[in-house]
């Protein structure tokens, strides 16, 4: 049937590659962000988080990227692997609140 | 490893009648929160728990809904009267202060017919 909601961007990759995901944001009092990765019928993951006081920050095999000049935020995962396939959606906050807001999610398809 | 845990994972309710979901956060976070995600869509915030009392909550939380930590363990959010737009994924998450990732459960589906 006909799916209803938000298209969601996708990115597909060959596995071992490098696969990057984007994330603007618009509040510029947000000082916390998180990658969260979704796979279908499941909670959202978390992967990785940075403060407003960094601009890189480093997982296995996973990267977060800040600019807060042009408020955006990126994720790099090294080797791309099948079982990164999921959605990934970025989310952030600023101190004092509790709410995470979440950005709109990209699809990551990674081919074997 | 500790997680979130949710309970029904679906719940298929006709319109009008209340429904209570269940959610038992991670034994020593502080902080409670309940989230929607319609589906296809992106996750959106309804509201936080601390100390025994709503700290936050967004326009979606209407008087329709309601939170309650029952007991030491349980965390539930009750909607009174089911709308067919109250249809989702609804994840309640936890966290051991705020600006701490949050760790969500697995989700309880909703069907309002």
């Amino acid at each position: 049937g006909e799916s209803v909601g938000l298209h969601l961007p996708t990115l597909s990759v060959q596995e071992g590659d490098n696969s990057i995901i984007n994330c603007a944001y618009s509040n510029s009092a947000s000082d916390y962000f998180i990658w969260y990765k979704q796979e279908s019928g499941k909670g959202p993951q978390f992967i990785i988080d940075i403060r407003s006081n960094m601009d890189k920050r480093q997982g296995q095999r996973v990267t977060v990227l800040l600019n807060k000049t042009v408020k955006h935020l990126s994720l790099q995962i090294a080797a791309t692997q099948p079982g990164d396939s999921a959605v990934y959606f970025c989310a952030e906050t600023s101190t004092g609140r509790r709410a995470l807001t979440f950005g709109s999610g990209t699809r990551l398809q990674v081919q074997p | 490893e500790p997680e979130v845990t949710q309970t029904p994972s679906h719940q298929v309710t006709q319109m009008g009648q209340e429904v209570i979901l269940r959610c038992v956060p991670i034994s020593n976070h502080l902080y409670f929160y309940w989230y929607r995600q319609i589906l296809g869509q992106k996750v959106e915030f309804l509201v936080s728990f601390y100390n025994n009392e709503i700290s936050e909550k967004s326009e979606i939380f209407d008087d329709q809904f309601s939170v309650e930590r029952p007991d030491g363990s349980n965390f539930t959010l009750k909607i009174r009267s089911t709308k067919l737009e109250d249809s989702a994924m609804y994840f309640c998450a936890s966290s051991v202060d705020t600006n701490t990732e949050a760790f969500f459960g697995q989700g309880t589906r909703l069907t309002v017919v």
